[in-house]
């Protein structure tokens, strides 16, 4: 049982590179999330999807896109990355959204933009 | 939804009892008060989640007082390895209601010395 698995761990990009992270959970939970961290501060929900087949747009979407492959896999993309992107990218799950389920997060994704 | 407000840091001694408080004027009857805690270069993690009164686990307790308007985590007898940042979230237990996301903030940075 691995929990919450990221990949890569971390990404080196130039501007206007894309990719695409990778995140999995087997848990069976239902709702997943993606949130960034920029240095010595909190973290900011990017998007999130409640359940299989459904994605919402959380705090700060602007320059990405997410699939939620399956109920394991949660993906995001970065079409053209910006040095403004440069942050720890962290992907959660937890068996229903709501703020009685826990929240499981993965080690986090490093990613710097040049 | 219910903002939070939290100390922004917080310093310690090994062997002593810390108390943190965060602020969370319009919390919502249908609102829980969670706490995660997270260390330097990983996911945050779950603490303790409570409604009213007081919770304790082996980790942590949380006290709510009447009016819910506030929560205190209290850590007893800290040691180095609880210098991390913990943070504090107000959210219902309703499933599937939109677009409400969860807010991490800020959250407090404990440091605890020898």
């Amino acid at each position: 049982n691995a929990g919450v698995t990221q990949t890569p761990k971390f990404q080196v990009l130039k501007t206007g590179q894309s990719m695409t992270l990778q995140c999995a959970q087997d848990m069976n939970h239902n709702s997943m999330y993606w949130y960034r961290q920029d240095p010595g501060m909190g973290l900011r929900l990017i998007y999130y999807s409640a359940s299989e087949g459904t994605t919402d747009k959380g705090e700060v979407p602007n320059g990405y896109n997410v699939s939620r492959l399956n109920k394991r896999e949660f993906s995001l993309r970065l079409e053209s990355a910006a040095p403004s992107q440069t942050s720890v990218y962290f992907c959660a799950s937890s068996p229903d959204r709501t703020s009685t389920d826990t929240q499981y997060f993965g080690p986090g994704t490093r990613l710097t933009v040049l | 939804l219910a903002k939070t407000t939290q100390p922004i840091s917080m310093d310690s001694y090994e062997g002593q009892e810390v108390n943190i408080t965060c602020s969370h004027n319009n919390i919502a009857t249908n609102d829980y008060i969670t706490w995660y805690q997270q260390f330097p270069s990983q996911g945050p993690r779950f603490i303790i989640q409570g409604y009213k009164t007081k919770v304790t686990n082996e980790v942590a307790s949380l006290f709510i007082p009447a009016d819910r308007k506030s929560s205190t985590l209290s850590l007893p007898r800290v040691s180095l390895s609880d210098t991390a940042v913990y943070y504090c979230l107000v959210g219902d237990n309703v499933v599937g209601t939109g677009r409400r996301a969860l807010t991490f903030g800020s959250g407090t940075r404990l440091q605890v010395q020898p």
